[in-house]
């Protein structure tokens, strides 16, 4: 079992449309997730930061975690074509030196 | 600008040589990290340095190597041991020892075996 689970897609959806994107970890110790995002041909960009269970939101994007179940999602509200992107999960441990476990990353694309 | 530059941007190599990657920051981090991303496979990790003048393997380490002599660099020489190189390579670093609040990464190098 992979420690990190992430549908590759491709997810398309129209324009305006509510995303939502998911991932799935094994490791109950991970505290501390990530949501990047990937532009083709560039380095990831950090989107959201959580720490343990619950909800965090900035703009158009709310990061949910659910440690009981070991899922954590990424919401996108109002989807822009600007948001087609790869949207890589990412996790890691309370220690605070450990390197960051990714998902796979799920392929978006908002349709005009 | 605080950042982290990636040099070349696109790199070819011929069968049987090696190659350096680049990687310099300038945001005073101390941990360096480099992943190898292929299409379906997501980020794995090659190496990654806490401090100067050490690092540690990661997930997929045989084929390359690394080394730590500046806080500011971490490169990457992919060697002629590596058998399947060519892919996109991402340096990335982060506060002190902390990786809680997540990596900043550079703009990547795709790597091309011709």
């Amino acid at each position: 079992q992979k420690e990190v689970e992430q549908d590759p897609g491709p997810l398309s959806v129209p324009e305006g449309a509510i995303v939502s994107l998911n991932c799935t970890y094994s490791n109950s110790a991970f505290q501390y997730f990530m949501w990047y995002r990937q532009y083709s041909r560039k380095g990831p960009e950090l989107l959201m930061y959580t720490y343990s269970s619950g909800n965090k939101e900035d703009g158009r994007f709310t990061a949910q975690v659910d440690k009981s179940s070991k899922y954590i999602s990424l919401f996108i509200r109002d989807s822009q074509p600007s948001d087609s992107a790869t949207y890589l999960c990412a996790m890691t441990l309370n220690s605070g030196n450990t390197p960051l476990v990714f998902g796979k990353g799920t392929r978006l694309s908002v349709i005009a | 600008d605080g950042g982290i530059t990636q040099s070349p941007k696109y790199l070819f190599r011929k069968e049987g040589q090696n190659v350096t990657l680049s990687c310099e920051q300038n945001l005073n981090h101390d941990a360096m990290y480099w992943y190898r991303q292929d299409p379906g496979q997501g980020l794995r990790l090659i190496y990654y340095s806490q401090i100067v003048n050490d690092f540690q393997k990661g997930d997929i380490a045989e084929g390359y190597s690394v080394s730590r002599e500046k806080k500011e660099s971490f490169p990457l020489t992919v060697t002629s041991a590596q058998k399947n190189p060519t892919a996109f390579y991402l340096c990335a670093s982060s506060t002190g020892t902390n990786t809680n609040y997540g990596y900043t990464f550079g703009s990547g190098t795709r790597l091309t075996v011709v």
